[in-house]
């Protein structure tokens, strides 16, 4: 059973910087498992940021950013908005026999 | 304007069957693949399955493998998500979302709630 580890929770001040991190007990994550992100606010449907690793969507904004982080798919804050405390869940890709997706447990951001 | 709506949640027994369906509109619905997302109450996401755009490939996650079955009628712009042999642990929001890539685009969700 594959897993896909995110830390559980994270707090931010308004106007810092925050790395959110997103890993694959099968090694290391790469471009091969398409990784990208999704955010969830209370009560709300999810809403795409990121995909493949670092491509945004024509809605995410500036200060959102995706990279590979030894060997981990990282969402990075910059600049965090108190619009930005939500949960945040990654998504990663397994090909081979059978293919699937496995979502992160999450990450509950707190703006404080 | 891209909409998903998802229908068929409710109260069903531990082991009844339910079929969700997920009409999709404002895009080119056979020209992407769709995928089914879960939410259990208080709980994270969880990737349930996905059909390509044909509707020829279809994937599943392990917990629900042999006994839910994903399809689509392209000239209904709907995909189907039908669950057989409930479990408790199937209670979720049940959510469709475009394309199995970049799942752009998500419904608002439907409660699938499995007690007695």
């Amino acid at each position: 059973q594959t897993v896909v580890t995110q830390e559980p929770s994270l707090t931010v001040s308004p106007g810092g910087t925050v790395t959110l991190t997103c890993a694959s007990s099968t090694g290391a994550v790469t471009s091969d498992n398409y990784p990208s992100w999704f955010q969830q606010k209370p009560g709300q449907a999810p809403r795409a940021l990121i995909y493949s690793i670092t491509n945004k969507h024509s809605w995410t904004p500036a200060r959102f950013s995706g990279s590979l982080l030894g060997g981990k798919t990282a969402l990075t804050l910059s600049g965090v908005q108190p619009e930005d405390e939500a949960d945040y869940y990654c998504l990663v890709y397994y090909g081979g026999a059978q293919l699937s997706w496995v979502f992160g447990g999450g990450t509950k951001l707190t703006v404080l | 304007e891209v909409q998903l709506l998802e229908s068929g949640g409710g109260l069903v027994q531990p082991g009844g069957s339910l079929r969700l369906s997920c009409a999709a509109s404002g895009f080119t619905f056979n020209n992407y693949a769709m995928t089914w997302v879960r939410q259990a109450p208080g709980k994270g996401l969880e990737w349930v399955s996905a059909i390509s755009a044909s509707g020829a490939s279809t994937y599943y996650a392990d917990s629900v493998r042999g006994r839910f079955t994903i399809a689509r009628d392209n000239s209904k712009n709907t995909v189907y998500l039908q669950m057989v042999s409930l479990r408790a642990e199937d209670t979720a929001v049940y959510y469709c979302a475009k394309d199995q890539w970049l799942l752009e685009y998500w419904g608002q969700g439907t409660l699938v709630t499995v007690s007695s």
